[in-house]
């Protein structure tokens, strides 16, 4: 069974930095991209960014560059989302997701909730 | 950069009614690179269709994708209880975006 396990809820201050973790089993990691997704509180997806774990190559949105950080360590097969300077914007769900050879996202990680808050 | 516009914002139904939900993209999106995801309170977005016109594993035949270009639709023929939810379709090119998304609630 593929799945996609995020690490847990953070509370962070502004200006912190948050690192979330999201480990993968039941495929071959290095077969998929891996993706990103921010979910604000009642509000749509956002896509943040992607990397391709057979490289560590990535792409980032212009809304996040310079402020998010998405790696890969292929030894534990799990992908990291590193994000910066937080603001109470950025207080939201965010997502892990598989990139299928079509492109499409499946599947999901169970999302991971961090709050900006002082 | 492709906008995807969702409409209705929400749509009001009864079980056993049939949902139309629309998207449209501010250019041409290759038919191949149109996703639609099923979302409900507390968890994580599902994937529906792909390829505009694919249904993913295990879901239903209520659910049809069809579309080309700039418009595309995803119909439930029947409205289930476990229906009710919020939808967004994708297109995943070289940049990937989502719709805001279309509410479908209990009328």
């Amino acid at each position: 069974e593929v799945q996609l396990v995020q690490s847990g809820a953070e509370v962070k201050k502004p200006g912190a930095t948050v690192k979330i973790s999201c480990k993968v089993s039941g495929y071959t990691f290095t077969d998929y991209y891996m993706h990103w997704v921010q979910q604000a509180p009642g509000k749509g997806l956002e896509w943040m960014g992607l990397v391709d774990p057979e490289d560590g190559e990535t792409i980032y949105a212009e809304k996040f560059q310079g402020r998010v950080t998405i790696t890969a360590d292929t030894s534990t097969d799990t992908a990291y989302m590193e994000l910066s300077s937080l603001r109470s914007e950025d207080t939201a769900v965010y997502y892990c997701a598989t990139g299928s050879l079509g492109g499409w996202f499946d599947p999901w990680g169970q999302g991971t909730l961090v709050t900006v808050s002082s | 950069e492709i906008v995807l516009t969702q409409s209705p914002g929400t749509l009001s139904l009864s079980p056993g009614e049939r949902a139309t939900l629309s998207c449209r993209a501010s250019q041409s999106v290759s038919s191949s690179y149109l996703a639609w995801y099923q979302q409900k309170p507390g968890q994580a977005p599902r994937l529906l269709i792909y390829g505009a016109s694919s249904r993913a594993t295990g879901i239903p035949d209520r659910f049809s994708g069809s579309g080309s270009g700039t418009d595309f639709t995803l119909t439930i023929s029947r409205l289930e209880p476990e229906d009710f939810a919020v939808y967004y379709c994708q297109q995943y090119g070289s940049s990937p975006a989502f719709g805001g998304g279309t509410k479908v609630e209990i009328k």
